[in-house]
């Protein structure tokens, strides 16, 4: 399996504008979760979903973000209008399920910088 | 509230042993897991302790207690590629609440 797939990897951004951030969980794996890491606040959850439906989206940050999972193999982060506050590091992660021993493969990330 | 706490950075030697520790408080706990960090790269499992007790994977060992709310990851025969951060994270609610890491430094 080619594991977590995310684009892009690299994304820099003008305030205010979109940004669309993309995942392919591992084929197979129930859960995804959408995390955000920075030096400051670390890695936090922003949404995980189930079988393709949103659980607990208490870690998006405003309404500027949201999240969708059309299907299995693809989910979407969008941030609109971004702010320069939001210049992170974004990680896609899957797993068989949650609990228990099954542990969360995350993808390559991607180095959001807005300006 | 859910609080982890490890610290931030520590120093080792190539080929001595170090122990990272992880302290925690969490509303729930399910299970607390170590993950490995490269710098600029993504996290990966390393273990995964439910059970009181040390859970010996290789090089790697890992250690638990509930009562204490207290773990600690053992890394033995240290070599340059253990630099890395290593963070702690305890699953409540079919979550992991993540601590902020230890970035571990080794030196020849």
């Amino acid at each position: 399996d080619a594991g977590v797939i995310q684009s892009p990897r690299h994304e820099v951004t003008e305030m205010g504008q979109e940004v669309t951030l993309r995942c392919k969980p591992i084929s197979g794996h129930d859960y995804l979760f959408w995390y955000r890491q920075t030096m400051m606040r670390g890695l936090e959850l922003l949404i995980y979903f189930n079988n393709n439906v949103p659980i607990d989206d208490s870690g998006m940050p405003e309404d500027r973000f949201s999240a969708k999972m059309p299907n299995a193999s693809f989910s979407t982060l969008k941030i609109q209008p971004s702010e320069p506050r939001d210049s992170a590091v974004y990680f896609c992660a899957s797993s068989l399920a949650a609990g228990g021993i099954y542990e969360q493969y995350f993808g390559p990330g991607t180095r959001l910088t807005v300006t | 509230g859910q609080n982890i706490d490890q610290p931030t950075e520590m120093t080792a030697t190539e080929g001595a042993i170090v122990q990272i520790n992880c302290t925690y408080q969490t509303s729930g706990f399910n299970g607390l897991f170590w993950y490995q960090q490269h710098a600029g790269e993504a996290p990966t499992f390393l273990s995964y302790n439910v059970l009181d007790g040390l859970e010996e994977k290789g090089r790697f060992s890992s250690f638990l207690s509930r009562s204490k709310g207290y773990s600690y990851l053992l890394l033995k025969e240290l070599q340059m590629k253990d630099s890395a951060s290593y963070l702690c994270a305890v699953e409540s609610n079919y979550q992991l609440i993540w601590g902020a890491g230890t970035k571990l430094i080794i030196k020849p």
